[in-house]
C-alpha cells in the first residue's frame, strides 16, 4: 500500500533560520509528490510538486523541496524562515492504483518564533 | 481564472439529518475529489468524479454519495449524519487528460458540525 510519513508533529525554528519539514513516502512505481500548506480554518494551498526532472523543486513563497529517490524522501525547505510561515504543512503522494487520489501525511505544525 | 469555491462555509446539522455540500471546479478542470479532514488530522479521500462518474472511492460508507454535473461542479451528500461526521470537507479539482493529472486546486472547505 502506498503511504506518506511526516515523522515530526511539530517543528520549531527561529525567524531567519533555515527550516526543513521532513517527508518520506512509499509507492509502487514513480512517485508524484506534493506539498500543501494549511492556515487555521482554511483549505489547502498548493506549494510545489515533483513529477519528473530536476530533483530540486522550487515552489511558492520561497519554499523548495528535494526529491531523493534512494532515501524515498521529499523534504520541504526554506533558507530563511518568516513568522508568517507558521502553519500546518502536508506532504502527499498520488496513488496511481486508485485513480489519482492523494495519500496524505499526518501533517507537521511549523512554528516560527520571532 | 477562477479557483475552487465551496458552499456553504459553515454548517450545523443534527444527528440523523442529511446534508449537501457544493463545489464549483476551477475553470478548465474536469475532475473533482472530495476529502474529509477531521480536527487535527490529515485529509482522508472520500471519492473522485471524472466526467460525471465516480472513478475512485476511499473507505467511506454508502451514506456518503456524490454527483458531478456537466459543468464539472459537484455535490457531496451525506445521509443519516453521525457525530463523527463533524469535519472540514475539502473539494479539489484537477485537469486529467490522456491519463495525466496536472495537479489539484483545493477550495477553502465547508466546516460541518453535527450536534
Amino acid at each position: 500500500a502506498q503511504s506518506v510519513a511526516q515523522p515530526e508533529d511539530q517543528v520549531n525554528v527561529a525567524e531567519g533560520n533555515p527550516l526543513t519539514v521532513k517527508c518520506t513516502y512509499s509507492v509502487s512505481g514513480n512517485p508524484y509528490l506534493f506539498w500543501y500548506v494549511q492556515y487555521p480554518n482554511r483549505g489547502l494551498q498548493f506549494l510545489l510538486k515533483y513529477i519528473t526532472g530536476d530533483n530540486l523543486v522550487k515552489g511558492s513563497y520561497g519554499f523548495e523541496a528535494e526529491f531523493n529517490k534512494s532515501q524515498t524522501s521529499f523534504h520541504l525547505k526554506k533558507p530563511s524562515a518568516l513568522v508568517s510561515d507558521s502553519a500546518l504543512y502536508y506532504c502527499a503522494v498520488r496513488d496511481l492504483e486508485s485513480n489519482y487520489q492523494l495519500i496524505w501525511g499526518a501533517g507537521t505544525k511549523l512554528i516560527i518564533k520571532p | 481564472e477562477t479557483g475552487v469555491t465551496q458552499s456553504p462555509t459553515h454548517l450545523i446539522k443534527t444527528r440523523g439529518q442529511q446534508v449537501t455540500l457544493r463545489c464549483s471546479s476551477q475553470s478548465g478542470h474536469n475532475t473533482v475529489s472530495w476529502y474529509q479532514q477531521a480536527l487535527g488530522q490529515g485529509p482522508q479521500f472520500i471519492f473522485q468524479y471524472y466526467r460525471e462518474e465516480e472513478n475512485g472511492r476511499g473507505n467511506f460508507p454508502p451514506r456518503f454519495s456524490g454527483l458531478q454535473f456537466p459543468n464539472y461542479s459537484s455535490e457531496l451528500n451525506v445521509n443519516a449524519l453521525e457525530l463523527d461526521d463533524s469535519a472540514l470537507y475539502l473539494c479539489a479539482s484537477s485537469l486529467v487528460t490522456g491519463g495525466v493529472n496536472y495537479g489539484y486546486t483545493f477550495g477553502s472547505g465547508t466546516r460541518l458540525t453535527v450536534v
